[in-house]
């Protein structure tokens, strides 16, 4: 069964990259059956899909965060990252990772919208 | 601003019936996932796809979809059942992932 972990600093400055880690156990970040996405969620606030990335390096972002974000895989760490620049009070918020079991259907594959399982997420802080 | 609408909140007395609605246009084309997300707790996925229930879910929860408006119907709400509720589906491209803004769930 899946788990993930999230790792990363709780304080960034502004104008500061944010830099955060995903963990996966249970399964390989190499999988072809994965998508590897980050959510996050500002306080007292909504969930925002931040993007996506596939074991191939195909990625997928948000386009009103794309400017600013890279995500990465690490397959000899089984981990994969999440790159945030240039960043304001704004981008406070409790950043999660999950996973998107791509599913197929009819002879052909897709990558789903739905996310499961979740980590269990990191505060990060945007504060000089 | 997010692509899918929900009610910010809905009340329910306990034992009985409640529906939670997502609308936005995308759901014509796609359907919307379904997360409960208590305080302080990630999000979890209750529904998927047509009306799939992940393991460990229960059966009180189901969903449906109608032109574009997706529901999450509970049947019998419980104490337990008192959180945050998002929907989620894919934007009008159908490349990206998009989030509805939560509805909180009172159970009476």
């Amino acid at each position: 069964q899946l788990q993930l972990q999230e790792s990363g600093p709780g304080l960034v400055k502004p104008s500061e990259t944010l830099s955060l880690t995903c963990t996966v156990s249970g399964g390989s970040i190499s999988s072809s059956s994965y998508y590897w996405g980050w959510i996050r969620q500002p306080p007292g606030k909504g969930l925002e899909w931040i993007g996506s990335i596939y074991y191939s390096g195909s990625t997928y972002y948000n386009p009103s965060l794309k400017s600013r974000v890279t995500i990465s895989v690490d397959t000899s760490k089984n981990q994969f990252s999440l790159k945030l620049s240039s960043v304001t009070a704004a981008d406070t918020a409790v950043y999660y990772c999950a996973t998107q079991r791509r599913y197929c259907s009819g002879g052909s594959c897709y990558r789903p919208n739905w996310f499961d399982p979740w980590g269990q997420g990191t505060l990060v802080t945007v504060s000089s | 601003s997010s692509e899918l609408t929900q009610d910010p909140a809905v009340s329910v007395a306990l034992g009985q019936t409640v529906r939670i609605t997502c609308q936005g246009d995308s759901l014509r084309s796609y359907y919307a996932s379904w997360y409960q997300q208590k305080p302080g707790q990630a999000p979890v996925l209750v529904i998927y796809g047509k009306n799939n229930r992940p393991s460990g879910i229960p059966d009180r929860f189901s969903g449906s979809s109608s032109g574009n408006t997706a529901s999450l119907t509970i049947t019998g709400a419980q104490a337990e059942d008192e959180a945050d509720y998002y929907c989620n589906s894919r934007d009008s491209s159908g490349n990206l992932v998009v989030f509805g803004g939560g509805t909180k769930l009172t159970v009476l």
